[in-house]
Formats: structure tokens, sequence, C-alpha cells
């Protein structure tokens, strides 16, 4: 079964930061492209960014609101993807999902994971 | 910075068509696509590359795509299909964009 697990959720302070983790199964990680996905309570859905497979190059790609505080990172050996996030602010609260695609279109998220809390406050 | 544009919310009763648009400046060039939420849940791929249908949607669920504007098309829409609809495409340099989402509801 096609699989990802989000974890690492949690609480934090504003400034401060956490590292979210999404472990995938039932696919050949190291041949996908994964992006993170977020949800503020209420609000709609936002791209966070993305890496490419190795293969690929690699290579990373951030929306402007995240871009030089979040980093994305992979661990092919342990089928993980990865959000650091440093320099947290409130308005990052969210549902962060992990996401990829199964099709041999890179937007066409087809797998989604049930997604981890953050919470930034105070 | 990009913007993609849908309306916030489409009413439809069961049996009638439902259709839902998304504007954008880039999609002449760029594929759109598009996603389920119902609450408290993932989102669902219903659309991709403007007009596909994953294996497993409904043959109701169908996309096209216009000059600035794509439009996701709900023939005999049921009560089940009451969701958010968000239109994603991505941008000049190839990132990611969500619309801002559309509720519908089918009652």
């Amino acid at each position: 079964e096609v699989q990802l697990v989000e974890s690492g959720g949690g609480l934090v302070k504003p400034g401060g930061s956490l590292r979210l983790s999404c472990a995938a199964s039932g696919f050949t990680f190291s041949n996908a492209w994964m992006s993170w996905v977020r949800q503020a309570p209420g609000k709609g859905l936002e791209w966070v960014g993305r890496i490419k497979s190795k293969t690929d190059g690699g290579t990373t790609d951030y929306a402007a609101p995240v871009k030089g505080r979040f980093t994305i990172s992979r661990d092919d050996s342990k089928n993980t993807l990865y959000l650091q996030m440093n320099s947290l602010k409130t308005e990052d609260t969210a549902v962060y999902y992990c996401t990829t695609f199964t099709s041999s279109s890179p937007d066409a998220f087809d797998i989604w994971g049930q997604g981890t809390m953050v919470t930034v406050s105070s | 910075s990009y913007e993609l544009t849908q309306p916030p919310s489409v009413s439809v009763s069961p049996g009638q068509t439902a259709r839902i648009t998304c504007s954008g400046d880039a999609l002449p060039k760029k594929y759109a696509y598009w996603y389920q939420q119902k609450s408290g849940q993932a989102p669902v791929l219903v659309i991709y590359e403007d007009s596909k249908r994953p294996s497993g949607i409904p043959e109701r669920f169908s996309g096209s795509s216009s000059g600035t504007m794509a439009t996701l098309t709900i023939s005999g829409a049921q009560v089940e299909d009451e969701a958010d609809y968000y239109c994603y495409s991505t941008d000049s340099s190839g990132n990611g964009v969500f619309g801002g989402g559309t509720k519908l509801t089918v009652l």
C-alpha cells in the first residue's frame, strides 16, 4: 500500500524551529519528487515547496513566504522526507501535508499524508 | 506573485451541473489541476493536466481550459460531491500555486 505518514508537529514559540518528517512506503521513494503543502486553520491550501529526486538533480524550490526560513531535504536510505522550519512566525500555523505523484505529471499530487499540525504561538 | 482566482462558493441542486472556474494569466501555457477536499480530510486529485481524470474518479468529473480560465465541471452533482475544490497550477518559475478554493454546496 502506498502511504505517507507525517510526524513532528507541535507547539512552538515564534522565532523557534521545528523539523517535520514524512515516512514513505509502498513506492520507490528515491525516484519520487516530494512536495509539502500546508493549510492554515479555516483557510485554503498553500504550496510550500518541493524536492526533486537525486536522479533529477535533487534541487529544491520554495514558496516566497517560506524561502530562506524553511529547508526541504530527503534521506532516500530511510525513505523519509523532511521539512526544517526555522524563524517560525504565527502565520506558519497550519496543517502540513507531504504529497507526491504516481503518474508522469509532477504536479498531479495523488498521494497525500494525513497531515501534521504545527502551532506557532507564545 | 502569481494568483489563481476562484469563486468563493457555488451552489447547485442534486442532479444539476456544477461549474467551478479558475482564472490565471499563465493558464494558456500551464496546466490546471483540481483537488477536492472534504472536511477534515486530505485533498484528493480529481483532474490533472487540464482534463485528465485519475483512475477511481467518477466520470461526472471533467475539466477544460481555454485561454486564462480553467473549469471543473461536475455533471449531475451528488450530495457526496459537497466539498471544497481547489485549482492548482504553476508560475513561470515552476513553483506551485493554489487558488483560494470554492465551497461547493449540493442541496
